[in-house]
Protein backbone atom coordinates (compact mmCIF):
# COMPACT_ATOMS: atom_id res chain seq x y z
CA UNK A 1 0.00 0.00 0.00
CA UNK A 2 1.31 3.33 -1.11
CA UNK A 3 1.72 5.60 1.70
CA UNK A 4 -0.33 8.51 -0.11
CA UNK A 5 -3.37 7.80 -2.35
CA UNK A 6 -4.72 9.71 -5.16
CA UNK A 7 -6.62 9.05 -7.62
CA UNK A 8 -5.12 9.85 -10.73
CA UNK A 9 -8.87 11.28 -12.44
CA UNK A 10 -9.22 12.85 -15.13
CA UNK A 11 -11.76 14.66 -13.63
CA UNK A 12 -13.95 16.50 -15.71
CA UNK A 13 -16.38 19.58 -14.84
CA UNK A 14 -18.45 22.43 -16.26
CA UNK A 15 -16.98 25.74 -15.38
CA UNK A 16 -18.62 27.07 -12.11
CA UNK A 17 -18.71 23.98 -10.83
CA UNK A 18 -17.31 22.95 -7.55
CA UNK A 19 -14.75 20.50 -7.30
CA UNK A 20 -13.78 18.26 -4.41
CA UNK A 21 -10.07 16.86 -4.27
CA UNK A 22 -9.14 13.79 -2.21
CA UNK A 23 -5.76 12.14 -1.00
CA UNK A 24 -5.66 9.13 1.63
CA UNK A 25 -2.66 8.42 3.58
CA UNK A 26 -1.87 5.23 6.06
CA UNK A 27 0.75 6.70 8.52
CA UNK A 28 -0.39 9.02 11.64
CA UNK A 29 2.55 10.49 12.29
CA UNK A 30 2.19 13.07 9.16
CA UNK A 31 1.60 16.39 10.74
CA UNK A 32 1.80 19.09 7.22
CA UNK A 33 -0.93 19.00 4.97
CA UNK A 34 0.48 20.90 1.45
CA UNK A 35 -1.79 21.13 -2.10
CA UNK A 36 0.27 22.16 -4.89
CA UNK A 37 -0.71 23.05 -8.52
CA UNK A 38 0.92 21.37 -11.69
CA UNK A 39 0.10 23.39 -14.86
CA UNK A 40 1.54 20.91 -18.01
CA UNK A 41 5.48 21.65 -18.37
CA UNK A 42 5.77 23.54 -15.52
CA UNK A 43 7.44 22.96 -11.52
CA UNK A 44 4.13 22.24 -8.67
CA UNK A 45 3.00 25.79 -7.56
CA UNK A 46 2.09 25.69 -3.43
CA UNK A 47 -1.59 26.40 -3.23
CA UNK A 48 -2.10 25.94 0.76
CA UNK A 49 -0.70 24.15 3.37
CA UNK A 50 -2.25 23.11 6.95
CA UNK A 51 -1.21 21.96 10.08
CA UNK A 52 -2.69 18.67 11.52
CA UNK A 53 -6.72 18.89 11.47
CA UNK A 54 -8.85 21.43 10.21
CA UNK A 55 -9.84 23.91 7.39
CA UNK A 56 -8.11 26.72 5.84
CA UNK A 57 -9.79 28.94 3.40
CA UNK A 58 -8.04 31.44 0.61
CA UNK A 59 -10.19 32.74 -1.80
CA UNK A 60 -11.96 29.58 -4.04
CA UNK A 61 -9.91 27.31 -2.37
CA UNK A 62 -10.69 25.46 1.26
CA UNK A 63 -8.26 22.56 2.40
CA UNK A 64 -9.51 19.72 5.09
CA UNK A 65 -7.75 17.96 6.94
CA UNK A 66 -9.60 14.88 8.74
CA UNK A 67 -6.73 12.96 10.46
CA UNK A 68 -8.89 10.57 12.37
CA UNK A 69 -9.69 8.97 8.79
CA UNK A 70 -6.21 9.85 7.38
CA UNK A 71 -8.16 11.81 4.80
CA UNK A 72 -7.64 15.77 3.14
CA UNK A 73 -9.32 17.11 0.44
CA UNK A 74 -9.38 20.11 -1.65
CA UNK A 75 -12.33 22.21 -2.67
CA UNK A 76 -12.20 24.31 -5.52
CA UNK A 77 -15.37 26.67 -6.15
CA UNK A 78 -16.38 28.56 -9.43
CA UNK A 79 -13.86 26.43 -11.12
CA UNK A 80 -12.45 27.96 -14.07
CA UNK A 81 -11.12 26.49 -16.99
CA UNK A 82 -7.37 28.09 -15.78
CA UNK A 83 -8.15 26.03 -13.02
CA UNK A 84 -7.03 23.07 -15.72
CA UNK A 85 -4.20 21.52 -13.96
CA UNK A 86 -2.61 18.80 -11.75
CA UNK A 87 -3.02 18.86 -8.42
CA UNK A 88 -0.71 17.10 -6.07
CA UNK A 89 -1.30 16.40 -2.20
CA UNK A 90 1.62 16.11 0.02
CA UNK A 91 2.08 15.34 3.03
CA UNK A 92 5.36 15.72 5.69
CA UNK A 93 5.98 14.55 9.22
CA UNK A 94 9.05 13.22 11.17
CA UNK A 95 9.50 9.61 11.17
CA UNK A 96 12.51 7.21 11.54
CA UNK A 97 14.31 10.32 13.26
CA UNK A 98 14.18 12.45 9.88
CA UNK A 99 11.74 13.96 8.27
CA UNK A 100 9.81 12.72 5.25
CA UNK A 101 7.46 14.63 2.68
CA UNK A 102 5.20 12.40 0.55
CA UNK A 103 3.79 13.60 -2.69
CA UNK A 104 1.00 11.67 -3.84
CA UNK A 105 0.63 10.86 -7.61
CA UNK A 106 -1.42 14.06 -8.86
CA UNK A 107 -4.38 14.02 -9.94
CA UNK A 108 -5.66 15.46 -13.75
CA UNK A 109 -8.30 18.28 -13.56
CA UNK A 110 -9.98 19.53 -17.09
CA UNK A 111 -12.56 22.82 -16.68
CA UNK A 112 -14.42 22.62 -19.65
CA UNK A 113 -15.44 26.49 -20.49
CA UNK B 1 12.36 38.80 -7.54
CA UNK B 2 13.53 35.78 -9.24
CA UNK B 3 12.47 32.29 -9.08
CA UNK B 4 13.51 28.34 -8.57
CA UNK B 5 16.09 28.22 -11.65
CA UNK B 6 17.06 25.07 -13.28
CA UNK B 7 19.29 24.25 -16.19
CA UNK B 8 19.36 22.75 -18.28
CA UNK B 9 15.94 22.33 -19.41
CA UNK B 10 16.25 19.61 -21.31
CA UNK B 11 19.01 17.02 -21.40
CA UNK B 12 19.69 14.05 -23.50
CA UNK B 13 22.08 11.45 -22.61
CA UNK B 14 22.71 7.93 -23.69
CA UNK B 15 22.89 4.62 -21.15
CA UNK B 16 25.91 4.87 -19.19
CA UNK B 17 26.80 8.40 -19.08
CA UNK B 18 26.46 10.65 -16.65
CA UNK B 19 24.38 13.58 -16.35
CA UNK B 20 24.79 17.21 -13.97
CA UNK B 21 21.54 19.33 -13.23
CA UNK B 22 22.08 22.47 -11.74
CA UNK B 23 19.90 24.80 -9.36
CA UNK B 24 19.18 28.39 -8.40
CA UNK B 25 17.66 29.04 -4.82
CA UNK B 26 15.23 32.07 -4.35
CA UNK B 27 17.58 34.92 -2.83
CA UNK B 28 17.70 33.78 1.28
CA UNK B 29 16.47 30.62 1.05
CA UNK B 30 18.85 28.10 2.35
CA UNK B 31 17.33 24.51 1.75
CA UNK B 32 17.23 22.71 -1.69
CA UNK B 33 15.58 19.38 -2.52
CA UNK B 34 15.53 17.22 -5.55
CA UNK B 35 12.30 15.45 -6.67
CA UNK B 36 12.68 13.01 -9.92
CA UNK B 37 8.98 13.05 -11.39
CA UNK B 38 8.70 10.03 -13.77
CA UNK B 39 5.23 9.34 -15.53
CA UNK B 40 2.48 7.92 -13.87
CA UNK B 41 4.82 7.80 -10.75
CA UNK B 42 4.60 11.16 -8.86
CA UNK B 43 7.14 13.32 -6.59
CA UNK B 44 9.47 10.65 -5.05
CA UNK B 45 12.21 12.56 -3.20
CA UNK B 46 15.75 12.05 -3.94
CA UNK B 47 17.95 14.65 -1.51
CA UNK B 48 17.91 17.25 0.43
CA UNK B 49 20.69 19.80 0.96
CA UNK B 50 20.61 22.79 4.01
CA UNK B 51 23.49 25.14 4.65
CA UNK B 52 25.70 23.09 2.64
CA UNK B 53 24.92 19.31 3.98
CA UNK B 54 22.99 16.77 2.72
CA UNK B 55 19.95 16.50 5.66
CA UNK B 56 18.06 13.39 4.17
CA UNK B 57 17.85 11.14 0.96
CA UNK B 58 15.45 9.39 -0.23
CA UNK B 59 14.92 5.59 -1.67
CA UNK B 60 17.71 6.21 -5.01
CA UNK B 61 21.01 4.50 -5.11
CA UNK B 62 24.02 5.77 -4.78
CA UNK B 63 24.59 6.85 -8.39
CA UNK B 64 22.37 9.90 -7.37
CA UNK B 65 24.35 12.09 -5.65
CA UNK B 66 24.41 15.82 -5.11
CA UNK B 67 25.75 18.75 -3.43
CA UNK B 68 25.12 22.09 -2.27
CA UNK B 69 27.40 24.93 -2.92
CA UNK B 70 28.70 28.14 -0.56
CA UNK B 71 26.38 30.49 -2.33
CA UNK B 72 23.46 27.38 -1.79
CA UNK B 73 23.03 26.75 -5.59
CA UNK B 74 23.04 22.76 -6.08
CA UNK B 75 24.10 20.32 -8.02
CA UNK B 76 22.70 16.40 -9.11
CA UNK B 77 24.36 14.26 -10.31
CA UNK B 78 23.49 10.84 -11.92
CA UNK B 79 25.77 8.30 -12.86
CA UNK B 80 25.44 5.02 -15.41
CA UNK B 81 22.65 6.23 -16.29
CA UNK B 82 19.83 3.74 -17.23
CA UNK B 83 16.56 4.40 -19.66
CA UNK B 84 14.47 4.31 -16.26
CA UNK B 85 16.39 7.36 -15.00
CA UNK B 86 14.17 9.59 -17.72
CA UNK B 87 12.18 11.95 -15.70
CA UNK B 88 11.68 15.21 -14.96
CA UNK B 89 13.88 16.49 -12.49
CA UNK B 90 12.29 19.15 -10.05
CA UNK B 91 14.33 21.37 -7.32
CA UNK B 92 12.58 23.43 -4.83
CA UNK B 93 14.07 25.61 -2.40
CA UNK B 94 12.82 26.79 0.71
CA UNK B 95 14.12 28.76 4.28
CA UNK B 96 15.91 26.83 7.03
CA UNK B 97 13.07 27.30 9.03
CA UNK B 98 10.35 26.97 7.06
CA UNK B 99 8.09 24.53 8.77
CA UNK B 100 7.67 20.96 7.63
CA UNK B 101 9.29 22.20 4.22
CA UNK B 102 5.54 24.05 3.87
CA UNK B 103 7.40 26.84 2.04
CA UNK B 104 9.32 24.90 -0.80
CA UNK B 105 9.04 26.68 -4.23
CA UNK B 106 9.57 24.68 -7.25
CA UNK B 107 11.38 25.12 -10.48
CA UNK B 108 10.33 23.97 -13.91
CA UNK B 109 12.41 20.77 -13.89
CA UNK B 110 14.98 19.80 -16.15
CA UNK B 111 13.62 16.86 -18.69
CA UNK B 112 16.15 14.30 -18.64
CA UNK B 113 16.07 11.93 -21.35
CA UNK B 114 18.27 8.56 -21.31
CA UNK B 115 17.85 6.78 -24.80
Amino acid sequence: QKEVEQDPGPLSVPEGAIVSLNCTYSNSAFQYFMWYRQYSRKGPELLMYTYSSGNKEDGRFTAQVDKSSKYISLFIRDSQPSDSATYLCAMGGFMDSSYKLIFGSGTRLLVRP
Amino acid sequence: EAGVTQSPTHLIKTRGQQATLRCSPISGHTSVYWYQQALGLGLQFLLWYDEGEERNRGNFPPRFSGRQFPNYSSELNVNALELEDSALYLCASSPTDSPGHTEAFFGQGTRLTVV
